[in-house]
Formats: C-alpha cells, structure tokens, sequence
C-alpha cells in the first residue's frame, strides 16, 4: 500500500496519560499536515511540515501538543495529559509541493490517512 | 474560519447528476477553489480544483461563475458510492497561509 498510514487505528486511553500517533506519508512527499476532527465538524489545521521543518501550527495546538517529523519522513504527534476533550479523530497527509513557501500551491493535492480516533476516558 | 459557505445536505437518485453549490463570496486573486470528499470512517479524498476556469477530470466538473464568487461541483453519474461530506475550500495558492481550511461541508445522500 503506498498511501498514507496512520497508527494506530484506535486509541482508547485514561484522562491524564499520554498518547503518541504515528503518520507515514507517500514516500515521495515533502509535505505533511496533521488535522483534528469531531463528530459532525469538517477537520480542522493543526499543524505542517516541509521536510523536517513545522512552518505553522494552530492556536488549536497547546503546549500538550507537540508534533515532530525528525527526518524529513515519518512524523509523530504527541498529546501529552490527555483530556476528555481531546477526543477526535486525529488525520494524517501528505503532499508535493513544489518550491519554496509561497510559490507552488497551485497543483498541490492533499493525500490523507484514514485517522486515528482517540478516545479519552 | 472557513470562507466558503454550503448547504448541510443534498439528496440525488442513483444515476443522476449531483450538483453542489457553493459560495465563497469573499475570495481574492490569488486563492484557488478546491473541492474534497469524505467517505464515512475515512479521511478527506482530493476531487478537483481550479483558479477561475472551469475544470473537468475523472471525478467530476468544476463551474466558477465568472465573478468567481460562487462555484458548483458536478458528479455526472452519480452511484451510491457517492454518498459522502463533499466540502469546498478556498485556499491561497501564493503569498499566505497555505493550509486547507475545512467548513462542515455538504452531506451528499444518493438514493437508489
């Protein structure tokens, strides 16, 4: 399978405990976005990176969020002291993007994973 | 905050054409119209986008009204496949934030 992946699937844990997702992008894709989505709302922006770099984070991402993409490759989201309203689906993608910040956005298309729903007891 | 507006939900029988509307009253120059659709228990899937002239691809056709304030997706064919959030975005393609910025979108019902 060449598209995104995301792991895991499902992740149920207790109030107060940490949780880490895992996104594998398309192979080839300087791009990566992470996305959060509630039952009914469209996702929402939390963050993405070029290669290794994060050029914009959401205010949605508070200090109990951090996201890293060490090699320029995979990339993990970290939520630290879960809450009860940290409860979504947590969405992974990818994308080529060609040049530098500003130039190039018009023929990218984003590839998404299927998620990983958290569920915080 | 999404700058596009749609309606909640459309109904379409099986092999008909599925039009929906969307207005994005306030786009500038340089931001494109992008259209993605989500499945149930799926993540978002790219279906086309244009800047100011209509586009056509596998998928579905793209209609940018000439003021570009208001554009419809058309699923020629539809199939019960299609049933899904369809969600229409506008996005700068230069000089700005570049993220996708997601409405709640149309909840797209094809009937048999």
């Amino acid at each position: 399978d060449t598209g995104v992946s995301q792991n895991p699937r499902h992740k149920i844990t207790k109030r107060g405990q940490n949780v880490t997702f895992r996104c594998d992008p398309i192979s080839e894709h300087n791009r990566l976005y992470w996305y959060r989505q509630t039952l009914g709302q469209g996702p929402e922006f939390l963050t993405y990176f070029q290669n290794e770099a994060q050029l914009e984070k959401s205010r949605l991402l508070s200090d109990r969020f951090s996201a890293e993409r060490p090699k320029g490759s995979f990339s993990t989201l970290e939520i630290q002291r879960t809450e009860q309203g940290d409860s979504a689906m947590y969405l992974c993608a990818s994308s080529w993007r060609r040049g530098d910040r500003g130039r190039g956005a018009t023929n990218e298309k984003l590839f998404f994973g299927s998620g990983t729903q958290l569920s915080v007891l | 905050d999404a700058k596009t507006t749609q309606p909640p939900s459309m109904d379409c029988a099986e092999g008909r054409a599925a039009n929906l509307p969307c207005n994005h009253s306030t786009i500038s120059g340089n931001e494109y119209v992008y259209w993605y659709r989500q499945i149930h228990s799926q993540g978002p899937q790219y279906i086309i986008h244009g800047l100011k002239n209509n586009e056509t691809n596998e998928m579905a056709s793209l209609i940018i009204t000439e003021d570009r304030k208001s554009s419809t997706l058309i699923l020629p064919h539809a199939t019960l496949r299609d049933t899904a959030v369809y969600y229409c975005i506008v996005r700068v393609g230069w000089g700005g934030s570049e993220k996708l910025v997601f409405g709640k979108g149309t909840k797209l019902t094809v009937n048999p």
